[in-house]
């Protein structure tokens, strides 16, 4: 499909392993996004990039959680040393440009650390 | 910072029903403003956007939001909800940063 894809869908992981959650953006959208979804607090931003380069981590919780995007393509997203808070779905979006907000998002992931 | 504020956090309607949601941001500058849709199982999905001009926005499935610059506010209403509106709606806006959204409002549309 044409759609923003996300893999895996679902991760269960014991706490303090590492995870990584992956991201292929519509071709030719040149703005990713990453978001976290929680219950009952709607969408917090983590971070975006504009073809390879990360303008924006002000969103990143901490030093546990990286991500990068290469080729102007894909984005994977890493957490160290997972932690119980960190469950929630992890949502990535793609925009054909930054700077105007219209998303098109996947279907997410959606982390369980136990 | 900006900020977006949702007013209800769950609104249940019985089918035919006038729908509003109520949305508020904080930003004192211009703004691009969006509701977003998710349906129960499925990905976020554009309901409609502002970006300028009439303040008065036409979305799909008959939502229509109204861009209020002295409120701050961009409301999204339908006159008649369905069963299948059943849905979390999400206001988001942006201003000088990435999008930033609310909490989202759950809607449950019953017959």
């Amino acid at each position: 499909g044409a759609g923003v894809s996300q893999s895996p869908s679902n991760k269960v992981t014991e706490k303090g392993k590492d995870v990584e959650l992956r991201c292929d953006p519509i071709s030719g959208h040149t703005a990713l996004y990453w978001y976290r979804q929680s219950l009952g607090q709607g969408l917090e931003f983590l971070i975006y990039f504009q073809g390879n380069s990360a303008p924006d981590k002000s969103g990143l919780p901490s030093d546990r959680f990286s991500a990068e995007r290469t080729g102007g393509s894909v984005s994977t997203l890493t957490i160290q040393r997972t932690q119980q808070e960190d469950s929630a779905v992890y949502l990535c979006a793609s925009s054909p440009r930054s700077g105007f907000g219209e998303l098109f998002f996947g279907e997410g992931s959606r982390l369980t650390v136990l | 910072a900006q900020s977006v504020s949702q007013h209800n956090h769950h609104v249940i309607l019985s089918e035919a029903a006038s729908l509003e949601l109520g949305c508020n941001y904080s930003y004192g500058g211009t703004v691009n403003l969006f509701w977003y849709v998710q349906y129960p199982g499925q990905h976020l999905q554009l309901l409609l956007k502002y970006f300028s001009g009439d303040p008065l926005v036409k979305g799909i499935k008959g939502f229509e939001a109204e861009f209020i610059k002295s409120k701050f506010s961009f409301n999204l209403r339908k006159p008649s909800v369905q069963w299948s509106d059943t849905a979390e709606y999400f206001c988001a806006v942006k201003g000088n940063t990435p999008l930033v959204f609310g909490k989202g409002t759950r809607l449950s549309v019953i017959a």
